[in-house]
């Protein structure tokens, strides 16, 4: 089983659609997580960290569920401009150590 | 501030042919991670530093070496190209709060 799991997708919605991914992960001693959005063909960078209370930033809210040891993204309103893979990245004890999800890919569509 | 760079952006390389990848920070970071990202597969940890002088094995390791230089730079080498290692290259520093920067990628084909 990979430490990180996600569905890859690709998600094809409309603009101004609601559109949730879920992550899980294995290893329950893991301390801190994130998304990352990374667009084709550029470098991966970070779109919001996931705390335990939940946390929202404009369109986008991440939550943690560590009882069921998943993550997830929702992203309210789509912009075209939202069009991207997102990966799940997860620390599993504050090593630096990150690991990533292989991304679920998202098409928003005009 | 450049952040994470890296060169070369585009390599070919002949199978057995070697090559360094190179890669700098000017963020003052400690840790430094090369990582390589292939369809379907994700982003794969290959080897880290977590400071100036100590390097550690990552996830796939076998066929690269690492060289941490000094704070700034951390290099990846490839001794003996495979097609294998066709693949595109991160390096990443992780700077307060868990943080990874990414520099722009290395896109390398072995033939």
């Amino acid at each position: 089983r990979k430490e990180v799991e996600q569905d890859p997708g690709p998600f094809n919605v409309p603009e101004g659609a609601t559109v949730a991914f879920n992550c899980t992960y294995s290893n329950s001693a893991s301390q801190s997580f994130f998304w990352y959005r990374q667009d084709c063909r550029k470098e991966p960078k970070l779109l919001m960290s996931v705390y335990s209370s939940g946390n929202e930033d404009g369109r986008f809210t991440a939550q943690l569920n560590r009882a069921s040891q998943y993550i997830s993204l929702l992203i309210r309103d789509s912009k075209l401009s939202d069009s991207a893979t997102y990966l799940c990245v997860v620390n599993l004890s504050n090593t630096g150590k990150l690991i990533f999800g292989q991304g679920t890919t998202l098409q928003v569509k005009p | 501030n450049a952040g994470v760079t890296q060169t070369p952006k585009f390599q070919v390389l002949k199978t057995g042919q070697s090559m360094t990848l190179q890669c700098a920070q000017d963020m003052n970071h400690n840790s430094m991670y090369w990582y390589r990202q292939d369809p379907g597969m994700g982003l794969r940890l290959i080897y880290y530093s977590a400071s100036e002088g100590t390097t550690d094995k990552g996830e796939v390791p076998n066929g690269y070496n690492v060289s941490r230089l000094n704070k700034r730079e951390f290099s990846l080498r490839l001794e003996s190209a495979a097609p294998s290692q066709t693949s595109v290259y991160f390096c990443a520093s992780i700077g307060s709060q868990e943080t990874q920067y990414f520099g722009p990628g290395t896109r390398l084909l072995v033939l």
